[in-house]
């Protein structure tokens, strides 16, 4: 049973540029939440999305922004790259309402 | 406003030499409390779910318990390889099923 994939592993971008990090639900997950953790602090919740609709969405910019796909799949994009958003994006995926998610292993997006 | 405090932020233990990791949690009524590990530059690794006071659950060297305001991570005898970040992560009864992070405890444990 393949837990939650993400890709790609590692990214470097420029400031003003755009970016999309994917994300594979475990099996079984309908619901897939987005976080961002900065080097020595907790995850910070993006947004979740279930049914392919933003459900629920946390305290950050329009310039991030998601999809889901019907097979469960998601992805993330971050418009106008700040030097700021650079962090571990990480997606975690349960079922909806369940208790405690699954993450995967992260995207490490370095702006520069 | 869920708060999760975890301390200490940074623990180093001798290989054996037995310790707890506290998470203490502010929310209006919960609904679980959740233990993850994570090791560097990896994503979070889950643990345990807790539900109701006076709960309790093991897993190898771990055993987490859980009170109406703190849980508890206790570690037995660890070995260099049980060295991580340990999350705690709180999720709030009604509303809301997005859960609250702490910053987490380091943990090295020399050999």
């Amino acid at each position: 049973d393949a837990g939650v994939t993400q890709s790609p592993t590692h990214l470097i971008k420029t400031r003003g540029q755009q970016v999309t990090l994917r994300c594979s639900p475990k099996s079984g997950h309908d619901t897939v939440s987005w976080y961002q953790q900065a080097l020595g602090q907790g995850p910070q919740f993006i947004f979740q999305y279930y049914e392919e609709e933003e459900r629920q969405r946390g305290n950050f910019p329009d310039r991030f922004s998601g999809h889901q796909f019907p097979n469960y799949s998601s992805e993330l994009n971050v418009n106008a790259l700040l030097l700021g958003d650079s962090a571990l994006y990480l997606c975690a995926s349960s079922p909806l309402q369940g208790m405690g998610q699954y993450f995967g292993p992260g995207t490490r997006l370095t702006v520069t | 406003e869920d708060q999760v405090t975890q301390s200490p932020e940074a623990l180093r233990l001798q290989e054996g030499e037995s310790s707890s990791l506290n998470c203490s949690y502010t929310v209006s009524g919960l609904r679980g409390l959740f233990w993850y590990r994570q090791d560097p530059g990896k994503g979070p690794e889950f643990l345990f779910t807790l539900y109701s006071a006076g709960e309790e659950k093991e897993k190898e060297r771990l055993k987490a318990t859980l009170t109406k305001k703190e849980s508890f991570l206790h570690i037995t005898a660890p070995k260099p390889e049980d060295s991580a970040t340990y999350l705690c992560a709180v999720q709030a009864a009604g509303g809301s099923y997005i859960p609250t992070f702490g910053r987490g405890t380091s943990l090295i444990v020399h050999p």
